[in-house]
């Protein structure tokens, strides 16, 4: 398994500013991964963070709104940027453990999650 | 496009009885996970199921997997209050390297 965790748990922020969260990941992983969840809903997947280069986004989310670094296999930074309500959200970290296709393993676990207010 | 959908959305049972939530998926897929979340938590993964008729066990919920249907089924037995939590499936893409979610079930138990 993996231990993850976040910094910060929870922010409230003012509109048109910016927050960056970290996740810190107890062992060396090749796969991280920046995920949305907004009020009672499921999880959507912003972006692949990849150890030396750009992000892979998703439909949707642009380097721009959420830049994203991964300066080595155990830690990554999401930046929020200039915010607005619609950005209130539980932005959680996820890392994927084992080979890609290796059988057994690959699972993937979660961080405890940053729940950011817009206000 | 990997499409995943749960039913029920919300489910309420009473203790001691069973139930199934479902997990449909769109196209194929030979790995599926099953989380669990707490309100005000983060995910709790339950089961990784990784081919077809794998069936997985831990207390009262088993997790089975059907690639030829794209089915995956979570079954409650004897349902008690401390199962109720948000319950998601979720669907590996072909790489390997990416999940999607379904909408979630929301379990409560009542006494």
């Amino acid at each position: 398994s993996a231990v993850i965790s976040q910094k910060p748990s929870r922010d409230i922020c003012q509109r048109g500013t910016s927050l960056t969260i970290q996740c810190q990941v107890d062992s060396q992983v090749t796969m991280m991964f920046w995920y949305r969840q907004q009020p009672g809903q499921s999880l959507t997947l912003i972006a692949t963070a990849n150890q030396g280069s750009e992000a892979t986004y998703e439909s949707g989310f642009v380097i721009d709104k959420f830049p994203i670094s991964r300066p080595n296999l155990t830690f990554s930074t999401l930046t929020v940027s200039n915010m607005s309500p619609e950005d209130s959200s539980i932005y959680l970290c996820s890392v994927r453990t084992g080979g890609r296709r290796l059988a057994g393993h690959n699972e993937q676990f979660f961080g405890p999650g940053t729940r950011l207010t817009v206000l | 496009e990997l499409k995943v959908e749960q039913n029920p959305l919300f489910l309420s049972m009473q203790e001691e009885k069973n139930y199934t939530i479902y997990c449909n998926y769109s196209t194929t897929s030979d790995r599926l996970y099953w989380y669990r979340q707490d309100p005000g938590k983060s995910l709790e993964s339950l089961f990784v199921l990784l081919s077809n008729g794998a069936v997985k066990q831990e207390g009262r919920l088993m997790a089975s997997l059907d690639t030829k249907a794209r089915l995956s089924t979570l079954h409650i037995t004897a349902a008690v209050h401390d199962l109720s939590a948000t319950y998601f499936c979720a669907a590996d893409n072909n790489a390997g390297n990416m999940l999607t979610f379904g909408g979630g079930t929301r379990l409560m138990v009542k006494p």
